[in-house]
């Protein structure tokens, strides 16, 4: 049972474009969605992240947008640049019924930014 | 440095070797996550731990994988008699609990079976 489901799989956007990835969850006990950001042979590191009681996060460039009712949640890359080529994963967890935080990622999108 | 690190950062066994993979999390940090990446694949789950307690480990094969966190020292993913199947990217992650989401990711060991 795949909880996040993420799209696409694979993105390919010019300098300067808008870079948009897209995730649906099916838990509504999820109640944070982090995103991460990961370069080949490193860890993923932490992008940004929303709670529900809000609609839309920004920070630089970086915006994510949430939609409580469609449990949907989207990273939208701003001017996007060369140095943004990674994969992004989306993710969710909980602290409520035991589970203890751990986090539910989605299958990864691989983000090439053309110069 | 005061971000989570792992070692070693590549390790290749022979089937049926044992595989140690370590994990300090961040300063002030006192909760670990452990999640395995296989290749085209997301991160899933395996273990958390506090000092001296597994807390969820639903996500750990039944066999042959075992995790501790000492009081003193990092904390452990121990695989026994290892097989192909295992060959993945291991991530450790840390949090500072006390009710906090945010976990902060190192940068893995890379395990190869041969």
């Amino acid at each position: 049972q795949q909880q996040v489901k993420q799209s696409p799989q694979s993105l390919i956007v010019q300098k300067g474009g808008i870079s948009i990835i897209n995730c649906a969850y099916e838990n509504t006990a999820f109640d944070y969605f982090p995103w991460y950001q990961q370069f080949p042979g490193k860890g993923p590191a932490l992008l940004i992240a929303i709670r529900p009681d809000v609609s839309e996060k920004k920070e630089g460039r970086f915006t994510i947008s949430f939609n409580k009712s469609a449990k949907q949640f989207s990273l939208h890359i701003m001017d996007s640049q060369p140095g943004d080529s990674a994969t992004y994963f989306c993710a969710a967890s909980t602290g409520s019924g035991g589970s203890n935080y751990k986090l539910t990622f989605g299958k990864g999108t691989l983000l090439t930014v053309n110069p | 440095n005061a971000g989570v690190m792992q070692n070693p950062r590549h390790l290749v066994r022979r089937r049926g070797q044992e595989a140690r993979l370590r994990c300090s999390p961040m300063k002030g940090h006192s909760h670990v996550y452990w999640y395995r990446q296989l290749p085209e694949e997301g991160l899933k789950f395996m273990v958390y731990l506090q000092k001296e307690n597994i807390i969820d480990e639903s996500g750990m094969p039944k066999e042959r994988f075992s995790a501790e966190f000492p009081k003193e020292g990092p904390s452990i993913l121990r695989i026994q008699q290892v097989v192909r199947g295992d060959s993945a990217a291991y991530f450790c992650a840390s949090s500072s609990g006390q009710g906090r989401h945010e976990q902060y990711f190192g940068p893995g060991t890379r395990l190869t079976v041969t």
